[in-house]
């Protein structure tokens, strides 16, 4: 089946100590998302690939950075998390952008905690 | 600003029926989506609406008013596998996703 792989699915991490996240697909979709999200609250945009072009939302922190190095993969790193930083973290995909019939496949999530 | 407005939380009995109102003032206007998640899960598409009107599918329905800013997604015939939160989502002027913070909804036996 055609998916979207997130790995792993649970991280724990000390306060500092750098993270990445993966994110794989086998839809052979074009675009990419990663988002943050919060317990009970709205999934927040951190950055978006169309291709290899990459867009970073203007209030993404510093602190985390992205990599597509090809169709396939995308990683989200995190640079000396702190404890704000713990969520759940979801990539997903998409076919297109620039039309709003645009779905978007999750994949199952990334939750970080940190210590 | 952006805006998605949805209740937080909503209880209904297991058989019954339920609607989940969202209104949204956003920049522009290419959509509107309903996604389901889970608890601990990722959201999984539910519907998507761009005409006024109602979109049926099996025992969820959504609707959308864009004169007043307002959908609806009505579910039939509960069943506790539907206990899940539910995110409104509208695709702005520049195709942006705009998410509601989800309506968290319990189903009692």
């Amino acid at each position: 089946d055609a998916m979207v792989i997130q790995n792993p699915r649970y991280q724990v991490t000390q306060f500092g100590k750098p993270v990445t996240l993966s994110c794989s697909q086998t839809l052979n979709h074009n675009v990419m998302y990663w988002y943050q999200q919060k317990s009970s609250q709205a999934p927040k945009l951190l950055f978006h690939y169309y291709d290899k072009d990459f867009n970073n939302e203007a209030d993404t922190p510093d602190n985390f950075q992205s990599r597509r190095p090809n169709t396939s993969f995308c990683f989200l790193d995190i640079r000396s998390p702190g404890l704000g930083d713990a969520a759940m973290y979801l990539c997903a995909t998409s076919a297109r952008q620039g039309t709003g019939a645009n779905v978007l496949t999750f994949g199952a999530g990334s939750r970080l905690t940190v210590l | 600003g952006q805006n998605i407005d949805q209740p937080t939380e909503m209880t209904a009995t297991e058989g019954a029926i339920v609607q989940i109102n969202c209104t949204y003032q956003t920049s522009g206007f290419n959509g509107l989506f309903w996604y389901q998640q889970h608890a601990g899960e990722a959201p999984t598409f539910l519907s998507y609406n761009v005409l006024d009107g109602l979109e049926e599918k099996g025992r969820f329905s959504s609707f959308l008013s864009r004169s007043k800013g307002y959908s609806y997604l009505l579910l039939k015939e509960l069943q506790m596998k539907d206990s899940a939160s539910y995110l409104c989502a509208v695709s702005d002027s520049n195709y942006q996703l705009i998410w509601g913070a989800g309506t968290k909804l319990i189903i009692k036996p």
